[in-house]
């Protein structure tokens, strides 16, 4: 089966940059996504890492190191929006060519002033 | 383009009732997944339909069953609810379940008394 370690909580000052790392074991791999959940709100989607390297979007970025089955979320100038649950996920092939994710339990982020 | 949208938004019950989840993934959008969320366990798979088929399962019991429709909407239905299935019930759509995002909806919130 697949199994997401990702930190529970990280609080941050706004305007700060802040890292959420996560580590996976899966029986295979397909890339690993970020989602962004604001309390009470849908998931969104951030970034996908297929492969190895830094994907940059915006004040965002994600880093993939598939030999350490490992991976981050890097924000910048955090702002007070940013506050939010993270998530990384590993997409898991299901039937017929499709895929499911696997989540980890999400990061709790705060962002104070 | 509309967002996924399901409804009702909440709904309580009690133990050994049944429920209905409705949900209408994006316009195009072929593939919808659901998944349960819950404080404990987090975001969990569910099943994923496509062209009226279900491709994926996750480790549910079979109290748990969807179907999808001609238009691509998609049903879950829950028999015999027990109050573990207290949780947030969210769909996500994509347009052939193989990409790299999936675009979720705000969620059905259940509660079970």
């Amino acid at each position: 089966g697949q199994s997401l370690e990702q930190p529970s909580e990280v609080t941050a000052v706004e305007g700060a940059i802040v890292q959420i790392n996560c580590t996976y074991q899966t029986s295979g791999f397909y890339g690993l996504s970020w989602y962004q959940q604001h309390d009470g709100g849908a998931p969104t989607f951030l970034s996908y890492n297929g492969l190895d390297g830094l994907e940059e979007t915006g004040r965002f970025s994600s880093f993939l190191s598939r030999s350490d089955s490992y991976g981050y979320l890097l924000l910048q100038e955090l702002q007070m929006k940013d506050s939010a649950s993270y998530f990384c996920a590993v997409r898991d092939p299901g039937g017929a060519g499709s895929y499911q994710l696997t989540f980890g339990k999400g990061t709790k982020l705060s962002v104070i002033p | 383009k509309a967002g996924v949208t399901q409804t009702p938004r909440y709904l309580i019950k009690t133990r050994g009732q049944q429920v209905t989840l409705s949900c209408s993934p994006i316009s195009g959008h072929r593939s919808v997944s659901w998944y349960q969320q819950t404080p404990g366990q987090g975001l969990q798979f569910l099943f994923e339909y496509f062209s009226e088929t279900q491709r994926n399962k996750g480790n549910f019991p079979g109290r748990f069953s969807g179907r999808q429709f001609s238009n691509s909407r998609s049903e879950m239905n829950v028999s015999t609810l027990e109050l573990g299935d207290s949780a947030l019930y969210l769909c996500a759509s994509s347009i052939s379940g193989n990409g790299n995002e999936q675009f979720f909806g705000p969620g059905t919130r259940l509660t079970v008394l």
